[in-house]
């Protein structure tokens, strides 16, 4: 059975950061890209980015391109999602997803930002 | 990164019947590959989205026969033959053909 089981969600303050991670179990790690997905509070979902099986590929929203870094640790079996100079727009639950196809889900870890 | 266009964004059913969801993307969703990378997700009130449909119509396990996924290109549609009462929630087309992967504004799917 896969799961994904994100961490690292908190309370920050506009300007600071955070590190998510992803813990994933149930398939062969390296062999899947990985995804971020965020939904803020009400709203639709968004991806914000993908990192390829590897390593070597990552994509970025633009909404967060600069301000945020997606890695991997294979030997760990975890995704991170670096989240830097935060904003109020960033406040969400963010999820991870299994491949670029996004078939499994974690059950998500809420960031808020806010002063 | 390419836009995905649903309507309507809220449709109220009554129990039995059918239900449609447009989907529409601002450029071709066929990849070089020859395939259409357009999935469709259910996400139930306070729960994680779920997958319903990879490439156009192929249905994930688990998803019952009465939900069906179709079109070609720029038009695509999501399809309830017969609305029951699990099936309220909110529904997502997303484009994984052109990254990064963009999600519909999403269509919220109620009993009348």
């Amino acid at each position: 059975e896969v799961q994904l089981l994100e961490s690292g969600g908190g309370l920050v303050q506009p300007g600071g950061s955070l590190r998510l991670s992803c813990v994933a179990s149930g398939f062969t790690f390296t062999r899947q890209a990985m995804s971020w997905v965020r939904q803020a509070p009400g709203k639709g979902l968004e991806c914000v980015s993908t990192i390829t099986g590897s390593g070597a590929g990552t994509y970025y929203a633009e909404s967060v391109k600069g301000r945020f870094t997606i890695s991997r640790d294979n030997s760990r079996d975890t995704v991170y999602l670096q989240l830097s100079s935060l904003r109020a727009e960033d406040t969400a639950v963010y999820y991870c997803a299994k491949n670029a196809g996004m078939d499994d889900w974690g059950q998500g870890t809420t960031v808020t930002v806010s002063s | 990164d390419v836009v995905m266009t649903q309507s309507p964004l809220s449709l109220p059913v009554t129990l039995g019947q059918p239900a449609s969801i447009s989907c529409r993307s601002s450029q071709s969703l066929v990849h070089g590959d020859g395939n259409t990378y357009l999935s469709w997700f259910q996400q139930r009130p306070g729960q994680s989205p779920r997958r319903l449909f990879y490439m156009l119509s192929n249905r994930d396990s688990g998803v019952p026969d009465r939900f069906s996924g179709s079109g070609s290109g720029t038009d695509f549609t999501l399809k309830i033959s017969r609305v029951e009462a699990e099936d309220v929630g909110v529904y997502y087309c997303m484009q994984g053909t052109h990254w990064p992967q963009t999600f519909g504004q999403g269509t919220k799917l109620e009993i009348k």
